[in-house]
């Protein structure tokens, strides 16, 4: 299975700053022959399921502002949002679809300091 | 805008078998992979496994002695049943619909369904 870790477990970012979350995976998910990372961010508040937020690991869903952006290729990857607004605390996960089984990170914890 | 709706059982006895029926609305339920995704209280997500609409499943390796998917396609619904349930299987289980973009990109979500294992 591929390990996916993700980094810090937990953090809190003021309001209107930058948060940035870190995924790493224990193997390449990057597909060579169509070159696209098989990596998703996902990002779930209490009590709802997750809600799909980057694809392709930098393409976002439609209706995902554009202060979250995703980045990163082979086996490392980071999630990014930008001018954090109070709606953004939640947790967020990445996960590989390279292969079966698909796995996520632990989630990282998004809180507002 | 497509809804899924995860229905069964709240509470099963230890080694019994867990049966869960997701219904899709909204759309049809042909040519996607529908997956089932489980949250333990407090914990991290696990990928059971998913079913396309021929019938053809790939299911978790840590649980695949344990599961079985089917999809009725004429109700929109696919199930999940997971047997010789332990405490360990107490989670949020949530269906998935993946294949708009990818097979593994779940683009919608189930609300979940909290399935508690227990005498």
């Amino acid at each position: 299975d591929i390990v996916m870790t993700q980094s810090p477990d937990s953090l809190a970012v003021s309001l209107g700053e930058t948060a940035t979350i870190n995924c790493k995976s224990s193997q390449s998910v990057l597909y060579s022959s169509n070159n696209k990372n098989y990596l998703v961010w996902y990002q779930q508040k209490p009590g709802q399921p997750p809600k799909l937020l980057i694809y392709w690991a930098s393409t976002r869903e439609s209706g995902v502002p554009d202060r979250f952006s995703g980045s990163g290729s082979g086996t490392d990857f980071t999630l990014t949002i930008s001018s954090l607004q109070a709606e953004d605390v939640a947790v967020y996960y990445c996960q590989q679809y390279y292969g079966t089984p698909y796995t996520f990170g632990q989630g990282t914890k998004l809180e507002i300091k | 805008q497509v809804q899924l709706q995860e229905s069964g059982p709240g509470l099963v006895k230890p080694s019994e078998t867990l049966s869960l029926t997701c219904t899709v609305s909204g759309g049809s339920i042909s040519s996607y992979y529908w997956s089932w995704i489980r949250q333990p209280a407090g914990k991290g997500l696990e990928w059971i496994g998913r079913i396309y609409t021929s019938g053809s499943t790939s299911y978790n390796p840590s649980l695949k002695s344990r599961v079985t998917m089917s999809v009725d396609t004429s109700r929109n619904q696919f199930s999940l049943k997971l047997g010789s349930v332990t405490a360990a299987d107490t989670a949020i289980y949530y269906c998935g619909r993946g294949g708009t973009y990818s097979n593994g990109i779940f683009d919608s979500w189930g609300q979940g369904i909290l399935v508690t294992v227990s005498s």
